[in-house]
């Protein structure tokens, strides 16, 4: 079994400053990783994802993220935000040969972009 | 060409009533699935079906059922509605292979149970 620890429910942060998101996790085995943006009233899009190779993923909307084995973290970042950025965001996990392919979800964070 | 649609988008009811969400996929998947986001935005997956089979999240009641009359959808119902169904209903298919396949949602269906 997999679980996700999301660190921050809420990240306010100004336009143009960079942002990070934190994303833990804990798996017996070895995982993919995921990361969704929830707009308000919206489903879930992926950003991006982990599968295997470089541990350094870029996404759409200029979001990367940087999987790191040891700490067992997979970090959501972005150099700078923009006011359009203001979502739900969750980080997802999926077990290798999880029977049924089903993600488990981090609890959220919401990312709050000012003006 | 909505990828996963659901139907309706709200739902109100009152406690005790049967009721169905559907889902729609038109990407070709073969896997579709049931997650429920409670008010705490807190997402959980409930059902993963394909033409093969049916994996069930063993925390789920039993007076919820997915029903699939064909690859391309995958329906929910739900017997005797309680307070606590009311949540966000989000459908999602994916076609799954030896590497980790996307998961596409759709737009959701907010639930609300008086």
């Amino acid at each position: 079994a997999q679980s996700v620890t999301q660190l921050d429910s809420q990240v306010p942060v100004f336009e143009e400053a960079p942002v990070e998101l934190r994303c833990n996790y804990s798996s017996s085995v070895s995982v993919y990783l995921f990361w969704y943006v929830q707009y308000p009233n919206q489903g879930l899009q992926l950003l991006l994802k982990y599968l295997s190779g470089s541990t350094l993923v870029k996404g759409i909307n200029g979001f990367e993220a940087e999987f790191n084995k040891s700490q067992t973290s997979f970090h959501l970042r972005k150099p700078s935000v923009h006011i359009s950025d203001t979502a739900e965001y969750f980080c997802a996990v999926r077990g290798h040969n999880n029977a049924g392919n089903m993600l488990t979800f981090g609890g959220g964070t919401r990312l709050m972009v000012k003006p | 060409d909505t990828a996963v649609s659901q139907t309706p988008k709200y739902l109100v009811t009152q406690m005790g009533n049967d009721k169905s969400i559907k889902c729609e996929q038109n990407l070709g998947h073969d896997t579709m699935y049931w997650y429920k986001q409670d008010s705490k935005k807190f997402l959980k997956i409930m059902f993963s079906y394909n033409n093969k089979e049916l994996i069930i999240n063993e925390t789920v009641p039993n007076r919820f059922s997915p029903k699939s009359p064909d690859k391309a959808h995958l329906n929910l119902h739900i017997n005797s509605l309680e307070l606590g169904d009311s949540a966000v209903y989000f459908c999602a298919s994916s076609q799954v292979n030896s590497v980790a396949d996307t998961q596409y949602f759709g737009p959701g269906t907010r639930l609300t149970v008086l």
